[in-house]
This record gives structure tokens, sequence and C-alpha cells, in this order.
């Protein structure tokens, strides 16, 4: 079946714009994550939902961070007022359950200028 | 404070020998572990997990070893093959209490050479 996509794969944009990530889950996956891979470092959590609900937004950085899954599938990270630290790349997960294991897109990889 | 690390950043083998990979952590929270593949411009793809009940599971050319009481664990990828060349990360979470979150290490390239 399909994996988890993410759109667009790149994005280039300039410092202080505002951005908006999307992420199509696994078909039936309850859960979904949000990661953010800087550049030699390990992914980074970012913010879980279960269902429609943000269950844990505590690895948002700060408040230019936002995100929504308002069906409970398709999710978008917004990011507004971008800064240059902002770039990095942005990997969305799924998971049947939050019990089961996490499968990964294939990021979206963000360049602010 | 990094509470997963992978303290090799690379590891070159020989096709068909075995290849060891590192991984400590300093969470004792920690109760699940998990090794993710990763090819340039993909997402990280689930290869292995391990509970913290156990010890050792294997799935076909790939083993996880969990020692707690040093908070270290490997994944072994006997024999090695060119096709293993990516980054492995090391990544672990607390079940108890329902913390589902994955905390992840740097990530250590392993290199296998025909």
């Amino acid at each position: 079946g399909a994996g988890v996509s993410q759109t667009p794969s790149n994005k280039v944009t300039e410092k202080g714009k505002y951005v908006e990530l999307r992420c199509d889950p696994i078909s039936g996956h309850t859960a979904l994550y949000w990661y953010r891979q800087s550049l030699g470092q390990g992914p980074e959590f970012l913010i879980y939902f279960q269902g429609t609900g943000a269950a844990d937004d505590s690895g948002l950085p700060n408040d230019r961070f936002f995100a929504v899954r308002p069906e409970g599938s398709v999710s978008t990270l917004k990011i507004q007022r971008t800064e240059r630290g902002d770039s990095a790349v942005y990997l969305c997960a799924s998971s049947l359950s939050r019990e089961e294991t996490q499968y990964f897109g294939p990021g979206t990889r963000l360049l602010v200028l | 404070d990094q509470q997963v690390k992978q303290n090799s950043p690379s590891l070159s083998v020989q096709e068909g020998r075995i290849s060891i990979l590192n991984c400590d952590y300093t969470n004792s929270m920690f109760d699940y572990f998990l090794w993710y593949k990763k090819y340039p411009a993909e997402g990280p793809t689930f290869l292995i997990s391990i509970s913290s009940i156990k010890d050792k599971n294997e799935d076909g050319r790939f083993t996880v070893f969990l020692n707690k009481s040093a908070k270290h664990l490997s994944l072994h990828i006997v024999p090695s093959q060119p096709g293993d060349s990516a980054v492995y990360f090391c990544a672990a979470s607390v079940r108890r209490g329902s913390n589902y979150k994955l905390t992840f290490g740097k990530g250590t390239l392993l290199t296998v050479n025909p």
C-alpha cells in the first residue's frame, strides 16, 4: 500500500515568509508525528496527533510553529516569519496507534534564505 | 543533553563481514528501542526493535542486543551487503505512561565495500 507522503519535497523561501508543509499519512493510521532533522543530527520530535487533536506539542520550538490535522488524516505544519535557523528536513511519521511502529515519509527539505 | 548517543559517526566494513553499530542511552525510563535505516533523500525506514524485557531480537540478517545495566544496545548485521550502506539511527521511547515520541541518536554512516 501507499506509504507516508509529504509535499513539497523541497521548499526554498525567504526569511520572514510563511510556509506550509503537508503530510499524508498511511490510510487508517490514527497517530501522526512531525519531526525535524537538522544537518548532522538525528530527527527531533515536534508534535504528535492522535486523531484530530494535538496530544503533545512540547517539541515545537516556539509560537511561530503550528500544526493542524482537522479531519484526522492529512496534517499541515505551518511556520510563520521563517528564520534561517528553520532550515532543516521536516519529517512526518504515522502509526496505526501510538504503540505501533512509526513509518516515516521522505521529508520536506526547507531552505530559508 | 543527548539522551541517545551514537558515538561512531561512520563505520566501514567489507561485504560478507559483520557490521556492529553501537548506541548508548542515559534515560533509564526508556523501555523500547528501535533501529532505523536512512538512504539519502529518503525518510528513515524501520528496521528492527526491542523491548526492555528482552535482551535480544533477531530478524534475518539483523540482530539487536540490549544490555540494560550498561544502557547500551547494538545492531549486528551479518553478512553485510553493499545495499546495507546507509545511515543507521538508534531511537528510544518510554512506553510506560504512554510516552510514545522517539528520541534519536545522531546516526552512524555504514559503508559496506564490495
